[in-house]
């Protein structure tokens, strides 16, 4: 069946640091793949997707590329704030219209110190 | 933005006794609702989907007499826990798809902790 695993946190970084959190998946099919991000006391909100081979989503300064050929779909920042603490989970999708079924990775819990 | 609310956020019960979890969509009309089970350090697993005014689909070893899901109107979805025992506490998750948009869109509410004693 379809899995994903991300990196285990938590992690801490310092203001300004470049922020990798890796994420790699195994499917069936031709999945889309999604990073959605928790913060304290909200629900989960969608950060980026892509939806096919060499798409880039992109949002809020965060990047992730989908790489077919190593099936990952690593989340990267180049300057992270303390804003950007949260927990982070990657996820995929192989269901078209009506068929939305999500599998989450673990989460990734970051800290941005200043 | 769209949002889901959850109530409780939190709630404590004795074991064998029953809990209401409510999901609503506050800012939209949701067709379909999620209800996720959340393991610490774990992934979020889906537990069942439900469509407004037809029976939930559940997942494989999701006992659907213990986890009763009732859609009953295009803002509102709600997760019975019945007969609860200790093993039932959990983080559970909902999320929403929205009426109008595009296939996984999905808006997720704050999620609820059930303790059972």
């Amino acid at each position: 069946g379809d899995s994903v695993t991300q990196m285990e946190g938590p992690v801490t970084l310092s203001e300004e640091a470049f922020l990798t959190i890796n994420c790699t998946y195994t499917a069936t099919g031709y999945p889309s793949l999604f990073w959605y991000v928790q913060y304290p006391g909200e629900g989960l909100q969608l950060l980026l997707k892509a939806t096919k081979a060499d798409d880039k989503g992109s949002n809020k300064g965060f990047e992730a590329t989908y790489r077919k050929e190593t099936t990952s779909f690593h989340l990267e920042k180049g300057s992270v704030q303390v804003s950007d603490s949260a927990v982070y989970f990657c996820a995929l999708s192989e269901g078209g219209f009506g068929n939305e079924k999500l599998t989450f990775g673990t989460g990734t819990r970051l800290t941005i110190i200043p | 933005g769209a949002v889901v609310s959850q109530h409780p956020s939190r709630v404590i019960c004795k074991s064998g006794t029953s809990v209401k979890i409510e999901c609503r969509s506050l800012d939209f009309q949701a067709t379909t609702m999620f209800w996720y089970r959340q393991f610490p350090k774990q992934s979020l697993m889906l537990m069942a989907t439900s469509n407004e005014g037809s029976k939930a689909t559940y997942e494989q070893g999701v006992e659907k007499d213990k986890f009763l899901i009732n859609h009953a109107s295009l803002t509102l979805s709600t997760l019975t826990v019945t007969s609860a025992h200790p093993e039932d506490s959990s983080f559970y998750i909902c999320s929403a798809r929205p009426l109008a948009t595009g296939w996984n869109e999905q808006f997720f509410g704050p999620g609820t902790r059930l303790t059972v004693l």
